[in-house]
């Protein structure tokens, strides 16, 4: 079965540091997602990423973030100048125009 | 902005016993969906409601949508030990819009 990958499963970062974390959403998806969970908290919705470009994003997601679709397949979010409080888990999601969206197993970040 | 409040944050049951979550919406909403994820794991769909008072069931799981569109309900009858998670509900304004999830509420069963 079809799913979203991402990589890495678990990143440590020095504080202030860029990360980049790279998701391979499923062939025939046409719509992708960022979205972040604290530990132990709420999934929240970062950004929606359609016909390579954005197309929705939340209050989170400022100018520290950007993402990519570098060549058809990858689809990254980049961190710059990361802090303590980016430590989360960062799930990657992708779906075909219908409700289901399937998600990645995420990549925990660790800022330090 | 607009919020996804979810009730109960947890619920312990006994194997066998009914478990129900409750979703509320400030504002109304296009569709609601229902995701369940198993601890350390990635939040998997479950459902999609759309229309007004719609009811619809998997299984031991009955999902409802209100009147209103801004409340929602997911009952599980006969809880198991595999139902043990931590079950979402999310919320769109309108279509093609972000999923706004709620906090979630967490079940444990014991057997």
């Amino acid at each position: 079965e079809p799913e979203v990958t991402q990589t890495p499963s678990h990143q440590v970062t020095q504080m202030g540091q860029e990360v980049i974390l790279r998701c391979v959403p499923i062939s025939n998806h046409l719509y992708f997602y960022w979205y972040r969970q604290i530990l132990g908290q709420k999934v929240e919705f970062l950004v929606s990423f359609y016909n390579n470009e954005i197309s929705e994003k939340s209050e989170i997601f400022d100018d520290q973030f950007s993402v990519e679709r570098p060549d058809g397949s990858n689809f990254t979010l980049k961190i710059r100048s990361t802090k303590l409080e980016d430590s989360a888990m960062y799930f990657c999601a992708s779906s075909k125009g219908r409700p289901e969206a399937f998600f990645g197993q995420g990549t925990r970040l660790t800022v330090v | 902005g607009q919020q996804v409040m979810q009730i109960p944050q947890y619920q312990h049951v006994q194997e066998g016993e009914d478990f129900t979550t409750y979703c509320n919406s400030s504002t109304t909403l296009s569709n609601i969906q229902w995701y369940k994820q198993r601890p350390g794991g990635h939040p998997v769909f479950l459902i999609q409601l759309v229309k007004s008072g719609e009811v619809k069931k998997q299984k031991r799981l009955t999902f409802q949508f209100g009147e209103a569109k801004k409340n929602s309900s997911l009952h599980i009858t006969a809880t198991q030990t595999t139902d043990v998670g931590t079950y979402f509900c999310a919320g769109r304004r309108q279509a093609g819009t972000a999923l706004i999830f709620g906090k979630g509420t967490t079940l444990s069963v014991s057997s």
